[in-house]
């Protein structure tokens, strides 16, 4: 079985330019999380989607990054205009259904470091 | 408010020398206990769910225990090759649920 695929592994960019980060889940997952790993933290919660629709997105900075999941597949997730800050891995996870305790599955994230 | 404790922040042992890594958490509604493995430069890999106090799951060298307030991990007879950060994660919450990451273990194995 195929795991949680993401891309680009790697990105760098100045302050202030934007960014898009692409994470395709496991075959049949219905939710998708995205997470932000800051160097020496665990990973936060930005954004998990129930099939298309959003379920949580209060740690989201919504002045800034954006998501979305077309056909309850792929997901992207996009920083405009990204600030020092946000220099981190990003994680993309998927579950198979969301509902009750339900182990999520992590993609190997994507590094981003912004300038 | 929630919130997930790992101690300690790092954990250098010799090989072959057992010891604990504890996830203590304050949350309402707990729903399920995660152990995750993270090697550099990787994604966080599953280890165990536990659901409820006084379960207990094992995998090879490691074995994981959960109460009201605290789970361990415990590592028995440890080799190079456990070296990683181990992190402890919840889900809780009534309706949504939660799940909220603490800030891991760095395991160092030494032969």
């Amino acid at each position: 079985e195929a795991g949680v695929a993401q891309s680009p592994r790697y990105k760098i960019i100045e302050k202030r330019q934007s960014v898009a980060f692409w994470c395709n889940p496991i075959s049949g997952h219905a939710t998708l999380y995205w997470y932000q790993q800051i160097l020496g933290q665990g990973p936060k919660l930005l954004i998990q989607f129930q099939n298309n629709g959003v379920v949580d997105d209060s740690q989201l900075p919504k002045d800034r990054f954006s998501a979305e999941r077309l056909k309850g597949v792929d997901s992207t997730l996009k920083i405009q205009p990204a600030k020092l800050e946000d220099s981190a891995v990003y994680l993309c996870a998927s579950s198979f259904s969301g509902a009750g305790v339900d182990t999520q599955y992590f993609g190997p994230g994507t590094r981003l470091t912004v300038l | 408010e929630d919130q997930v404790t790992q101690s300690p922040e790092a954990l250098r042992l010799q090989e072959g020398e057992s010891s604990s890594l504890n996830c203590s958490y304050t949350v309402s509604g707990l729903r399920g206990l995660f152990w995750y493995r993270q090697d550099p430069g990787k994604g966080p890999e599953f280890l165990f769910t536990l659901y409820s106090a006084g379960e207990e799951k094992e995998k090879e060298r490691l074995k994981a225990t959960l109460t009201k307030k605290e789970s361990f991990l415990h590592i028995t007879a440890p080799k190079p090759e456990d070296s990683a950060t181990y992190l402890c994660a919840v889900q809780a919450g009534t309706g949504g649920f939660k799940t909220i990451f603490g800030a891991g273990t760095r395991l160092f194995v030494k032969a």
